[in-house]
């Protein structure tokens, strides 16, 4: 089974100053794909970013990016320049042809003014 | 298209009564999932239905919960004799017929407090 694992409960960053998140997980699936989703105190997951998992290449969205190790199977989600409309709780998030997605605990991202 | 709509937004009921929820998805989606997400954890999966067929029940939906999605169109999820633990936010989303994961979307969420 498929597990997704995120060992930093809480975080805080100054506001302009960058915060890494980190995220491993366990498959033994080959295809998969792997997400980030904040929740915001309005409760709706919204999606950060993604990245497919037979891609090499890092995903990057604006000030949001990953660091993905396959062969270490780690994720971690980079957000450079932090606003204080990031804090939030951030999900780590898999995803594999079984259409449901497996998330992590989640990390609580606090940007301090 | 507003997205994903949930109803009620919080509901409080006392242990042993039975409380229903709906879920409205994005109306072009045929599938629809429903997740259960309590304090301090991510959500956890429950079941999904594409179109009005239910394909997949998690161990985690006793029998004491049901859920339907009449006309493929809305979905309920009904507990009956709730329990203190059933206390959680329930989540519905949404997704077209894709395995990557493209455009699924999340709703609110129903926030229960059993008491």
């Amino acid at each position: 089974a498929q597990t997704v694992t995120q060992s930093q409960p809480e975080m805080s960053v100054q506001e302009a100053e960058t915060v890494t998140l980190s995220c491993t997980y366990d498959t033994s699936e080959n295809n998969y794909y792997l997400f980030w989703y904040k929740q915001p105190p309005s409760r709706q997951m919204i999606l950060v970013i993604r990245q497919e998992a037979y891609k090499q290449q890092n995903a990057t969205e604006n000030r949001f990016s990953v660091n993905f190790q396959k062969a270490a199977k780690s994720f971690s989600l980079k957000i450079s320049d932090s606003q204080l409309g990031d804090t939030a709780m951030y999900f780590c998030a898999y995803l594999s042809g079984t259409y449901k997605y497996i998330f992590g605990t989640g990390t609580r991202l606090k940007v301090l003014a | 298209d507003t997205g994903v709509s949930q109803d009620p937004r919080h509901k409080i009921t006392k242990r042993g009564q039975n409380v229903t929820f709906r879920c409205d998805p994005i109306s072009e989606h045929n599938r629809l999932y429903w997740y259960r997400q309590t304090l301090g954890q991510g959500p956890e999966f429950l079941t999904y239905f594409q179109n009005e067929a239910q394909l997949e029940k998690s161990r985690l939906l006793s029998d004491r919960f049901s859920a339907e999605r009449p006309k493929g169109s809305f979905s309920t999820l009904e507990i009956q004799r709730t329990e203190q633990g059933d206390s959680a936010m329930y989540l519905c989303a949404s997704s077209p017929r894709s395995r990557d994961g493209y455009g699924y979307t999340f709703g609110s969420g129903t926030r229960l407090t059993v008491v």
